[in-house]
Order: structure tokens, then sequence, then C-alpha cells
């Protein structure tokens, strides 16, 4: 079985530029999240899909961030303008549709460096 | 809402020594719990997981935790650590009420000393 696929491994922008990152969620999966983990941190959720529908996007500084999830399966994540403190690497998870913790697998994540 | 702590930051054992990762959540209903592994460029990696019945809880690399509900803690141990578990560790809370995103620890980073 395919993993989660993300795209690209790794990013260098200057503040005020824009970026997006790719994710591909393992086949079947209904539920996707993106996950922002600074260095020396745990992870910490951004926003939540169900199909393609957003489920939680209470932590998202929407002023900056967005994401979609076109069809129910790719989503992209996008920042813009990127400011310094964004430096971070991105996980994408995905897991079934029904809770099911045991399915809840991760991606190798974007590490994304502003300078 | 759901959180975890794990109250240290980075901890030293020698190789051959025990380990044990502590972690504490808090969590209104029974939780589902995780404890992840991180090394160094990589993904975040499944050691186990414990949803119900056994408190103790078998995982990878010869790695258990136990759940115990009167502490709210599920600790993490391995008899013998071997210098290839240097790495950070990671213990996640999830539930079922419908909020099915994971919440997790700052993390341990385990060094081996040989």
């Amino acid at each position: 079985e395919a993993g989660v696929a993300q795209s690209p491994r790794y990013k260098i922008i200057e503040k005020r530029q824009s970026v997006a990152f790719w994710c591909n969620p393992i086949s079947g999966h209904a539920t996707l999240y993106w996950y922002q983990q600074i260095l020396g941190q745990g992870p910490k959720l951004l926003i939540q899909f169900q199909n393609n529908g957003v489920v939680d996007d209470s932590q998202l500084p929407k002023d900056r961030f967005s994401a979609e999830r076109l069809k129910g399966v790719d989503s992209t994540l996008k920042i813009q303008p990127a400011k310094l403190e964004d430096s971070a690497v991105y996980l994408c998870a995905s897991s079934l549709d029904s809770w099911d913790p045991g399915t809840y697998t991760f991606g190798s994540g974007t590490r994304l460096t502003v300078v | 809402a759901q959180s975890v702590t794990q109250p240290d930051i980075h901890i030293t054992v020698s190789e051959g020594a025990s380990l044990e990762l502590r972690c504490n959540y808090s969590y209104g209903a029974t939780p589902y719990l995780f404890w992840y592994v991180q090394s160094p460029g990589q993904g975040l990696q499944l050691l186990l997981k414990y949803f119900s019945g056994d408190t103790l809880v078998q995982g990878i690399k010869g790695f258990e935790a136990e759940f115990k509900r009167s502490q709210s803690s599920f600790n993490l141990r391995k008899p013998s650590v071997h210098w290839s578990d240097a790495a950070e560790y990671f213990c996640a809370v999830g539930g079922d009420t419908g909020r099915r995103a994971l919440t997790f620890g700052s993390g341990t980073r385990l060094q081996v000393q040989p």
C-alpha cells in the first residue's frame, strides 16, 4: 500500500513570498490533516478535511494560510505572504472515513525555510 | 480540550540501560493514545497505540507502554536501549468526539551514550 505522498521535500523562500505544498493521501482515506511542526515542538494541527469539506481550521492563520482539497483526494496548503516564523516542517496525514486511529498515517513532510 | 504533557524535554541513557518516557494526558472520556518516534529529518513513525482492552501495549522495536487511567498517564518503556533508539519521541492523544485530529506533546529527545 502506498503511503501519504508530499512534495516538495524541501523549500527555501524569502519572506513575503508565497509557497504551496502538495499532499496525496492513501487511497480511500476520506480524512486529511495538515500539521505544522516547528523545530523543537510537537506537530500542531492546522486544518482537517473530511472528503472535500473542512472539519476544523480553528488553528489555521487564515490571513496568510489557505488550504483546499478538491474532489476529496489531493490537497494543497498555501502560504502567502510567508513570514520568518513560518519556517517549519509541514506534515500531511490521512485516515479512513470513520474514526480509526489505526489507519492514521503521516507523510514525510515538507521542510520550509523562510529567509 | 484534549492535551498532552511530556515533562522531560531531554533524556540521556546509557546503551543497554532501561528507559521510561513520561506522558500525561488530559481528556474527558477514554482516550486513544499513541507514541511516535521521529529521527532527524524523518517523518513520524508509529511505535504503538492504545484504544481499549489490555492496558499494557506492545509496540515495535521492543517498546511497550502502560495506560493508567487513575494517573492519566501513558508512559513508554524499553528494557534495554540501543544506540539506534536515539531520536525524538512524541506522545499523542485523540478521541471519538468528532474531533479526530491528534494532539501531540512537545516531545522528549532521547540521547544514548555508548
